[in-house]
């Protein structure tokens, strides 16, 4: 089992419309999540971070945790063309030192 | 506040050959990360540094190696290049790692040939 696992996608979604972006972690100790996005060519920009079960809002983006499940996920409202990237989860796994582990990325297409 | 710097931007070696990358923090981080990102591999981690010590290393060959200055500047090394080396280098710094964001560089891209 990967430690972070990401549908790959592509999830494709019209303008203004919600895009839902899932992600499962293994680590059952984890205690921060991250979600970053990035465009092609450029390096992750960080979106969203989450420490405690339940939703956190910033403007249009919603990260949602469940420790219990072991999921996290990210809800992007209005979605724009301009939101088309790649989505990286990220989880800190605190097990043998301290890393980030990054799922694989799901690639979201907001088409107008 | 700058950012996080890497440089050089751009590199490109001959397979065998040996390169060093640099990565300076945003001021005040002491936690730098390095990250090896391809088509096929995603983001994988390759080491974290906090004062000065490694904490924490991913699953590649000891041909790659890293340290961290008192500075909390970071340099990773990679010997006896392989095509397979291609790669975007990445390093991501943050306050202190653990429960912290962490913030990426512009990034590294490495072409053997």
């Amino acid at each position: 089992q990967k430690e972070v696992e990401q549908n790959s996608g592509p999830l494709s979604v019209p303008e203004g419309a919600i895009a839902s972006l899932n992600c499962t972690y293994s680590d059952r100790g984890s205690q921060s999540f991250f979600w970053y996005r990035q465009y092609s060519g450029k390096s992750p920009e960080l979106i969203m971070s989450i420490y405690s079960n339940g939703d956190k809002e910033d403007g249009r983006f919603t990260a949602q945790l469940n420790k219990a499940s072991q999921y996290v996920s990210l809800l992007i409202r209005d979605s724009q063309p301009s939101d088309s990237a790649t989505y990286l989860c990220a989880v800190n796994l605190n097990t043998g030192g301290f890393k980030t582990i990054f799922g694989a990325g799901t690639r979201l297409f907001v088409k107008a | 506040k700058a950012g996080v710097t890497q440089t050089p931007r751009y590199l490109i070696k001959t397979r065998g050959q040996q390169v060093t990358l640099s990565c300076s923090p945003i001021s005040g981080h002491r936690s730098v990360s390095w990250y090896q990102q391809t088509p096929g591999q995603g983001l994988q981690f390759l080491f974290e540094y906090f004062s000065e010590t490694q904490r924490n290393k991913g699953n590649f060959p000891g041909r790659f190696s890293g340290r961290q200055f008192s500075n909390s500047r970071s340099e990773m090394n990679v010997s006896t290049l392989e095509l397979g080396d291609s790669a975007l280098y990445l390093c991501a710094s943050s306050l202190s790692g653990f429960d912290t964001e962490a913030f990426f560089g512009q990034g590294t891209r490495l072409t053997v040939v």
